[in-house]
C-alpha cells in the first residue's frame, strides 16, 4: 500500500520569507500523480499544484514550486514570497492506481 | 470553473434523525467523491461514484447512504449516526477515477451529532 509521509507536523516563519515543506511517499508503482492540497482555516481544501510522475521537469504555479525527486521518492513544496494568506494545513497526496493518499499534514502559519 | 458546492455549511443533529448533504458540480466531471475529515488529520476516502454508479465504499458503516441520482449530484445520507460521527464531510470531484485525475473538492459540510 502507498503511504504518504509528511515529518513537519508545524511551521512558522515570517511573511515574505521562503519555505519549503517536506513529503516522501513510498510506491512500487512507476505511474503515479502527486499533489500539494492547501486548506485554510476556511476549512476548503485547494488545489496548490500537481506533478506527473513521469515528467522530470519540476512543476511550478507562481510563488509555488516543487523539488520531486523520483528516486529518492521525495516531493518537497517551496512557497516563495511567503503572505500571510498562504497560512493554511498543507496536505501533500498520492494517486497511483487506486484511491488519493493523504499525508498528515503540515501546518504552516505565515507571521506579519 | 473548478467548483464544486456544498449544502448545507453546518448541520446539527441528534441520533435519531435523518438529514442529508447534498454536493453538485457541473464540470462534467463522471467521477464523484465523499470524504470525512476529522479535526486535524486528512481526509479518509469514504465512497466513490464513477458514471454514476458506486465503485467504493471503504467500509463505511450502513447509517451512511449514498446516492448518485445524476452525473452532476451527489447526495449523502444520514440515519441513526452517532456523536463519532461529527466531522467535516468533504465532496470532491474528477474528470474520471484513475490516477491521472486531479480531485477538486467542495467547502464541506461540518456535522455535529448531539
Amino acid at each position: 500500500a502507498q503511504t504518504v509521509t509528511q515529518s513537519q507536523p508545524e511551521m512558522s516563519v515570517q511573511e515574505a520569507e521562503t519555505v519549503t515543506l517536506s513529503c516522501t511517499y513510498d510506491t512500487s508503482e512507476n505511474n503515479y500523480y502527486l499533489f500539494w492540497y492547501k486548506q485554510p482555516p476556511s476549512r476548503q481544501m485547494i488545489l496548490v499544484i500537481r506533478q506527473e510522475a513521469y515528467k522530470q521537469q519540476n512543476a511550478t504555479e507562481n510563488r509555488f514550486s516543487v523539488n520531486f525527486q523520483k528516486a529518492a521518492k521525495s516531493f518537497s513544496l517551496k512557497i516563495s514570497d511567503s503572505q500571510l494568506g498562504d497560512t493554511a494545513m498543507y496536505f501533500c497526496a498520492f494517486r497511483g492506481a487506486q484511491k488519493l493518499v493523504f499525508g498528515q499534514g503540515t501546518r504552516l502559519t505565515i507571521n506579519p | 470553473d473548478t467548483e464544486v458546492t456544498q449544502t448545507p455549511k453546518h448541520l446539527v443533529m441528534g441520533m435519531t434523525n435523518k438529514k442529508s448533504l447534498k454536493c453538485e458540480q457541473h464540470m462534467g466531471h463522471r467521477a464523484m467523491y465523499w470524504y470525512k475529515q476529522k479535526a486535524k488529520k486528512p481526509p479518509e476516502l469514504m465512497f466513490v461514484y464513477s458514471y454514476e454508479k458506486l465503485s467504493i465504499n471503504e467500509s463505511v458503516p450502513s447509517r451512511f447512504s449514498p446516492e448518485c441520482p445524476n452525473s452532476s449530484l451527489l447526495n449523502l445520507h444520514l440515519h441513526a449516526l452517532q456523536p463519532e460521527d461529527s466531522a467535516l464531510y468533504l465532496c470532491a470531484s474528477s474528470q474520471r477515477r484513475g490516477n491521472q485525475e486531479t480531485q477538486y473538492f467542495g467547502p464541506g459540510t461540518r456535522l455535529l451529532v448531539l
